[in-house]
């Protein structure tokens, strides 16, 4: 199984950049993944990371470090359409003893203020 | 444009009365996914789909089914709505195993009354 977690709120500025930190226990590691969650609509797809390191796109990035079982979500420039559920979701394993399907955190909750 | 489809958004019951949530792609995924979402919680995995292959987690209660009749169209029927069924409920598809990214449809929230 795995325990993820995060924090359940943070505020910030418009135009600020803010840090969404996801720690995780897993029995093995296949794969973190970001989603951003509006209020009442569905989840959608960030950022995957699988390997060490940091990933960009655009004003999204997404960091991830295996061995300290830690991941984080920058974002750069934030806007009011920012302010979201952000889910850390990973996934445990590929075949034998592991699943293919991430497990999902309960997410942080971002609120962006002017 | 290819999407995953959610019929109704809103769905009302009565506490006891069977309810069943549609969902459609025109993805053509071999997977699909069936989540409850309550509110500030985690989507929970329900069930999936590998093509008709059918999955069911171990703490899925007995009241909740699944039916995939074919590739585009997966159901979730609810056998006897409790008061703590009350949730979003998601559908996803991905194109296969392993894939890296989940595909959601808008969900459907149902209230028991």
């Amino acid at each position: 199984g795995q325990n993820i977690d995060q924090p359940t709120e943070m505020t910030a500025t418009e135009g600020a950049i803010v840090q969404i930190n996801c720690t995780y226990q897993t029995s093995g590691f296949n794969g973190l993944f970001w989603y951003q969650q509006h209020a009442g609509e569905a989840p959608t797809f960030l950022s995957y990371n699988v390997l060490d390191g940091l990933e960009e796109k655009g004003r999204f990035s997404s960091f991830l470090s295996r061995s300290k079982g830690y991941s984080y979500l920058l974002l750069k420039e934030l806007q009011m359409k920012d302010s979201a559920s952000y889910l850390c979701a990973v996934r445990d394993g590929i075949g034998s003893g592991g699943s293919y399907i991430p497990t999902f955190g309960r997410g942080t909750s971002l609120i962006v203020h002017p | 444009d290819a999407m995953v489809i959610q019929n109704p958004r809103y769905q009302v019951t009565q506490f006891g009365k069977p309810v069943t949530l549609s969902c459609s792609q025109t993805l053509n995924h071999n997977v699909m996914y069936w989540y409850q979402q309550k509110s500030s919680q985690a989507p929970k995995l329900l069930f999936h789909y590998y093509d008709k292959d059918f999955n069911n987690e171990a703490d899925t209660p007995d009241n909740f089914q699944s039916r995939r009749p074919n590739t585009s169209f997966c159901f979730l029927d609810i056998r006897s709505p409790g008061l703590g069924d009350a949730a979003m409920y998601l559908c996803a598809t991905s194109p296969g195993r392993a894939d890296n990214e989940q595909f959601f449809g808008p969900g459907t929230r149902l209230t028991v009354l």
